[in-house]
């Protein structure tokens, strides 16, 4: 079944301590992206990749890593996650068609 | 930087009733698109137009763009109550596959 997975889909954790939600589609996709959805905010891109070793900034990038060292692969990473990054988060990927395919979530508290 | 902007915020309608919801959006496009999001699930994508298309059919779906007033709209015939969702349109500026999401319009079908 073509999909994006993300894991974990729920997480709590502290202020300060590194975590990794990871991204994977079977889709052979060359663009990826993750975004965060908050209450009256909407969705927001945090960072995108158009292909392998390329990626780039969306419009709120700070606080936030990624890396794309296989094409299926792109995950987020908080270096030091603080309680404003609670968050629903959504991985999603895209052939050239521009449609893009959304990931279930990943609800994220941190305290 | 969010670009399209949803009208109205939420709406509640009867089963059998058509629902409407209007977006519009700021700078040219490439292709505006439609996605749905029930609660707390990942986005499905629903209908894509683009720029130099005026309006498109999908089932109960029907689109239309008006390119010259920056705004699209977005009509379900014959609600059901599974229609139930909240419904973002979704920007894609020439030569980008970067897309920016409105804050989207709550749907309600009351059975």
């Amino acid at each position: 079944e073509a999909q994006v997975t993300q894991n974990p889909r729920y997480l709590i954790t502290v202020t300060g301590k590194k975590l990794t939600v990871t991204c994977s589609q079977n889709m052979n996709h060359e663009y990826m992206s993750w975004y965060r959805q908050d209450p009256g905010l909407g969705l927001r891109q945090i960072y995108y990749s158009m292909n392998v070793e390329v990626t780039d900034k969306g419009d709120v990038p700070e606080g936030y890593k990624v890396s794309r060292k296989e094409k299926r692969n792109f995950p987020l990473i908080l270096e030091s996650p603080s309680p404003n990054q609670t968050s629903l988060y959504f991985c999603a990927s895209s052939p050239g068609s521009k449609t893009q395919y959304f990931g279930p979530g990943t609800r994220l508290l941190v305290l | 930087s969010q670009q399209g902007e949803e009208d109205p915020q939420a709406l509640s309608i009867q089963e059998g009733e058509n629902a409407t919801m209007n977006c519009s959006y700021k700078t040219s496009i490439n292709n505006l698109q439609w996605y749905r999001q029930n609660s707390g699930r990942g986005l499905v994508h629903l209908i894509l137009i683009r720029s130099n298309e005026r309006e498109k059919h999908s089932g109960r779906l029907r689109v239309t763009l008006d390119t010259s007033k920056k705004s699209s709209s977005l009509l379900i015939t014959a609600s059901r109550a599974a229609d139930t969702a909240s419904y973002f349109c979704a920007t894609a500026g020439a030569g980008s596959y970067q897309l920016t999401f409105g804050k989207g319009t709550k749907l309600s079908v009351i059975p």
